[in-house]
Order: structure tokens, then sequence, then C-alpha cells
């Protein structure tokens, strides 16, 4: 049973580009959530989906960022028109249905150059 | 509004010694789950171990278990016989289950620890 996946591990973009960040859940997983690491800080919750619905975004920023979680496929963090304040890294979790334990990917780290 | 807190400058513990990690965290939700990471320099974040707020013991995993005081509303992680992989961030979380067992979880800062040889 493979873990929580994400990719890119590591992606570079230069500013007004886009990102796109992907995360696959554990099997068996239909809630995935969104959080965003600064240097030096701990994780911040961004979005909280389960498939083909956003349950709680209230840690989104209002513009540029958008997130799904399609009936198939990976869950898609998007950051329009990318600033050097995104780099950070982001982390997926995923988690089984309720079942309060959480499991993150290996993060991706975006660096806006 | 629910809150962690990690206060502890950076820990620095001998090998094979044990070390108290500390958190305190604040709710007004009756029924809420506390979790560590482990976060080594590589970057993942590792799940070490979960307490329930309804769980009548102290979770254990192996090496690690939380010392659970409801009361004094601190969670604190226990390592026993440190070794040298365990250095590392290390952060609490909580998450609120009454509004659902599968709402967010909510980080602190971070405690750094250093295990010397």
């Amino acid at each position: 049973n493979a873990g929580v996946m994400q990719n890119p591990r590591h992606l570079v973009r230069r500013r007004g580009q886009e990102a796109r960040l992907r995360c696959s859940p554990m099997k068996g997983h239909s809630h995935v959530y969104w959080y965003r690491q600064l240097p030096e800080e701990g994780l911040k919750f961004m979005v909280y989906l389960q498939k083909e619905n956003i349950i709680d975004e209230s840690g989104m920023p209002k513009e540029r960022f958008s997130a799904e979680f399609p009936k198939e496929g990976p869950s898609i963090l998007r950051i329009q028109q990318v600033v050097r304040g995104d780099s950070a890294a982001y982390f997926c979790a995923s988690s089984p249905p309720m079942d309060p334990e959480a499991f993150f990917g290996q993060g991706t780290r975006l660096t806006v150059v | 509004a629910q809150k962690i807190t990690q206060t502890q400058p950076g820990m620095f513990v001998q090998e094979k010694e044990a070390v108290t990690l500390d958190c305190t965290y604040d709710t007004s939700d009756p029924s809420y789950g506390l979790f560590w990471y482990k976060q080594p320099s590589s970057g993942e974040m590792i799940f070490l171990i979960y307490q329930g707020s309804y769980d009548q013991q102290n979770a254990t995993e192996g090496r690690y278990s939380l010392n659970f005081q409801k009361a004094r509303k601190s969670a604190n992680l226990v390592i026993s016989a440190s070794q040298l992989g365990d250095s590392a961030m290390y952060f609490c979380a909580m998450r609120e289950i009454t509004t659902g067992a599968n709402s967010k979880l909510t980080f602190g800062k971070g405690i750094t620890l250093s295990v010397r040889p």
C-alpha cells in the first residue's frame, strides 16, 4: 500500500508562471488536505477536499490559489502568477473516512525565482 | 479557536537518554485528537503518535509515548533511549473532532531536537 504520493518533489518557477502540484492519496483515503510550510515555521492549513468537493478552504489565499480533487485522478493545487512569497514547501495529507489519523506526502518544494 | 503552543528552544539530549518535548493546546471542543510528527532534515513529515481526548490511557508507540494531561491541556512527547536518527524538528498538532473526524490539523511551530553522541 503506497503512501501519499506528491509530485514533483521540487519545482522551480519564474515569477508570473503557474505552478501545479499533484497529490495522490493513500488507497482507501477519500479526504485530502493541503498545507504550506514557510522556512523555519510549522505547517499552515490551506484547504480540505473530498472527491469533487471542497469542504474547507478557510486557509486558502483569496487570489491566485485553487484546489481540486476530481472523481478520477490526483488532487491538484494550482498557483497562478506565482510570486517570490509563494516559495515554500507544500504538503498534502490524506485520511480515511471517519478516522482522525492523517498521513503526509513528502512535500513539493516550490521555489519562485 | 484551536491553538498549539510549542515554546521550547532547541533541545539537546545525549544519546541513549530520554527527552521530553512540550506541547500545550487550547480548544473549546470536548472531542479532539493530538498528534506528533517528526520532520528530519530531508523534509518529509513522519507520523509518530496519536492521542484521542477520550482515550483512558496515554498513547505509546515503541520508544515514543505521549504524556497526556487533560486538565493542564498538555500533550508532551517522551522519547526514550534517544538515537542519533532522532535529530529532527518535532511538531505537535491537534484536530477538533466534534466538527468532524476529518477536520483540519492545527500545528505548533515545532521544536528542534539534537541528539549528541
